[in-house]
């Protein structure tokens, strides 16, 4: 059974930088797939953010793409994403899920979801 | 960007009402479709997939369309099916409807 779990700080300040890491149990983010990102501000709909294949390739949404970074750590069975320059607009809940074999595919496990505020 | 339109916004329904949602894309995403069920304080489940293909989810729901039109119906709407419901295109990049409640009639 395949588990993700994120974890990180609820709480970042604006102009900062947001990380959060995914910790996936039950399948080797080295086998294959694609690992992603989904973020949803209180009350509000889904946006997708991006993902990485366990070799390191990436793949961003384009309204995000020069704030991201996604990576990957095999050893650690982890994945992380971190979101520069933060502004209350970035106040949501972070998914991690797992895609697909594609960089944009359907997103079949997910997180629990991690609530990151941003505010001073 | 691919845009995606749910309709509607809102449904009100019944138990053992038949429940039809729509999807339509900004251009054409193929089949490269998802849907997914979301109750308050969840992540997202994955329904369906490449438009119509189930994840072994009750057989009550299933998915059509290619293009830039597609359904998600629910035969026979049980309690548990009362959610929130969002369909997302993976054709370029990837984005997601505004969603649609299901609520109690």
């Amino acid at each position: 059974q395949v588990q993700l779990q994120e974890s990180g700080p609820g709480l970042v300040k604006p102009s900062e930088t947001l990380s959060v890491t995914c910790d996936v149990s039950g399948y080797y983010i080295s086998s294959d797939y694609c690992w992603g990102w989904v973020r949803q501000p209180p009350g509000k709909g889904l946006e997708w953010i991006g993902s990485i294949y366990h070799s390191g390739s990436t793949y961003y949404n384009p309204s995000l793409k020069s704030r991201v970074t996604i990576s990957v750590d095999t050893s650690k069975n982890q994945f992380f994403l971190k979101l520069s320059s933060v502004t209350a607009a970035d106040t949501a809940f972070y998914y991690c899920a797992r895609q697909g074999e594609s960089g944009y595919d359907r997103l079949e496990y997910w997180g629990q979801g991690i609530l990151v505020t941003v505010s001073s | 960007d691919i845009q995606m339109t749910q309709s509607p916004s809102t449904l009100s329904a019944s138990v053992g009402d038949r429940v039809t949602i729509t999807c339509r894309a900004s251009q054409n995403i193929n089949s490269w479709l998802a849907w997914y069920q979301q109750k308050p304080g969840k992540a997202p489940k994955l329904l369906i997939y490449k438009a119509s293909l189930q994840t072994g989810v009750p057989s009550r729901f299933s998915g059509s369309g290619s293009g830039t039109e597609f359904t998600l119906t629910i035969n026979s709407l049980q309690p548990d099916d009362f959610a929130t419901y969002y369909c997302q295109q993976y054709n370029t990049y990837s984005t997601f409807g505004q969603g649609t409640k299901v609520e109690i009639k």
